[in-house]
């Protein structure tokens, strides 16, 4: 199975920072890798797919990058409602795998 | 509007047997790639298994020969029977779907609760 890891696994940040997350698969997946966004108690909510194409209605403050092993995912400028755990999901091969989860908090 | 809604879930013990259900509205389920992901109490996302819009099944090692999904064109449902579950089953269940090949998970169900436990 790919292993995903992502880190950091948390990160305090205030309103207006640029905030990124890495995503490390353990083996190549070109760019078949997705972000998601998940608040406490809801459903998770695609952000990115195929590493860098911004889902519709996200807001462009969002981005993604990278291919192969190495992804980010960057949030431009973090809003209050960016304070939430983000996912990143390999899709190259079964089994789907996802990263641990990066909570990004309010410093 | 673009919607899942997922029912079935409960108290179940261990060895027993449940089958969850995802109800599909505002598009249809053979023409996209449906899939189950679960989350366990305070852990990540785990994938469970997909049923693509070939028609094949494909599982996660640890529910395989367990868990069967099936997909039901007239209801325009997607389920999940889950048998011999076990305490690490113990999870909320998602449904969602994929447009097709290169895409991400885009509409997710509100998930459902499935507790195994004697």
């Amino acid at each position: 199975d790919i292993q995903m890891t992502q880190s950091p696994s948390s990160v305090s940040a205030s309103v207006g920072d640029r905030v990124t997350i890495t995503c490390r698969a353990s083996q190549g997946i070109s760019s078949w890798l997705a972000w998601y966004q998940q608040k406490p108690g809801k459903a998770p909510k695609l952000l990115i797919f195929t590493s860098s194409s911004l889902q519709s209605g996200v807001p462009s403050r969002f981005s993604g990058s990278g291919s192969g092993t190495e992804f980010t995912l960057t949030i431009s400028y973090l809003q209050p409602d960016d304070f939430a755990t983000y996912y990143c999901q390999q899709y190259n091969t079964y089994p789907w795998t996802f990263g641990q989860g990066t909570k990004v908090e309010i410093k | 509007e673009l919607q899942l809604v997922e029912s079935g879930g409960g108290l179940v013990q261990p060895g027993g047997s449940l089958r969850l259900s995802c109800a599909a509205s505002g598009f249809t389920v053979s023409n996209n790639d449906m899939t189950w992901v679960r989350q366990a109490p305070g852990r990540g996302l785990e994938w469970v298994s997909v049923f693509d819009n070939y028609g094949n099944a494909i599982y996660a090692d640890s529910v395989k020969a367990r868990f069967t999904i099936s997909r039901d064109n007239f209801k325009n449902t997607l389920d999940l029977q889950m048998n011999r579950l076990r305490a690490g089953d113990t999870a909320v269940y998602y449904c969602a779907r994929r447009l097709g090949y290169g895409y991400g998970l885009d509409v997710w169900g509100q998930g459902t609760t499935v507790i195994v436990s004697s």
